[in-house]
C-alpha cells in the first residue's frame, strides 16, 4: 500500500547549525503535506504545510521543499535552537479525510 | 484557550476491563479523529468523525469503539482491552477543510 516514510530516523545537530529532516513518500496523487513537530510528553503540533502546486514555502526559521519528481519531502530548520529538540514527522493527505504520517525522526540539539 | 483535551493522561488497566477514554475540543471542529503511536510505527489512524452521528474506521479499528453523539467529545471505547492495545493514544481535531490537526497531549495505555 501507499506509505510515508523517513530517510533516517534520528539526526544531531550542532546549535546554530542547520537541519534537514527528509520524507518520501509514495503516493504520487498526494496534493498536500504537513510537518509536524512533537516534543517529548506532549502531542504533534502543526509546524508547516505545502501543496503539491508549490516546490517550496517558507515559515519563520523553517521553509518545506516538495520534489514530486522524486517523491521527496523536506523540513529544513535555519539556525538550530535547542527548543527544536523533537520528533518530527511528515504527513500526506490521503483522501478527504485522513492525513497518514510517517514513523518520525528525532532531532537533537547539542549545546 | 483553543485545545484539545484528552482524559486520563496515564492508565493502567487489565486485560478485558472495559475504560473509556475522554476527547473534547472546543473550537467547534467538525472533524475528530483518534490515533495511536507505537515506536517505529508513527501515529496510525483508529477511527475519525467528520461530524455529530458520522464516524468511521481508520487504519486499526479492532478492538475500538467510539462514538459522536456532541459535536465537542469523541470518546474512544475498548470494550474488551488486551495487551497489544498497550500504547500511546491521541485525540486530534480541525475544521472539516483543514488538514491541519490539533492534537491533545495523548493518553499512555498500559494493558497489563
Amino acid at each position: 500500500g501507499e506509505s510515508v516514510g523517513l530517510h533516517l530516523p534520528t539526526l544531531s545537530v550542532q546549535e546554530g547549525d542547520n537541519s534537514i529532516i527528509n520524507c518520501a513518500y509514495s503516493n504520487s496523487a498526494s496534493d498536500y503535506f504537513i510537518w509536524y513537530k512533537q516534543e517529548s510528553g506532549k502531542g504533534p503540533q502543526f509546524i508547516i504545510d505545502i501543496r503539491s502546486n508549490m516546490d517550496k514555502r517558507q515559515g519563520q526559521r523553517v521553509t518545506v521543499l516538495l520534489n514530486k519528481t522524486v517523491k521527496h519531502l523536506s523540513l529544513q530548520i535555519a539556525a538550530t535552537q535547542p527548543g527544536d529538540s523533537a520528533v518530527y514527522f511528515c504527513a500526506e493527505k490521503v483522501n478527504n479525510n485522513d492525513m497518514r504520517f510517517g514513523a518520525g525522526t528525532r532531532l537533537t540539539v547539542k549545546p | 484557550e483553543a485545545q484539545v483535551t484528552q482524559n486520563p493522561r496515564y492508565l493502567i488497566t487489565v486485560t478485558g476491563k472495559k475504560l473509556t477514554v475522554t476527547c473534547s475540543q472546543n473550537m467547534n471542529h467538525e472533524y475528530m479523529s483518534w490515533y495511536r503511536q507505537d515506536p517505529g510505527l508513527g501515529l496510525r489512524q483508529i477511527y475519525y468523525s467528520m461530524n455529530v452521528e458520522v464516524t468511521d474506521k481508520g487504519d486499526v479499528p479492532e478492538g475500538y469503539k467510539v462514538s459522536r453523539k456532541e459535536k465537542r467529545n469523541f470518546p474512544l471505547i475498548l470494550e474488551s482491552p488486551s495487551p497489544n492495545q498497550t500504547s500511546l493514544y491521541f485525540c486530534a481535531s480541525s475544521t472539516w477543510d483543514d488538514y491541519g490537526y490539533t492534537f491533545g497531549s495523548g493518553t499512555r495505555l498500559t494493558v497489563v
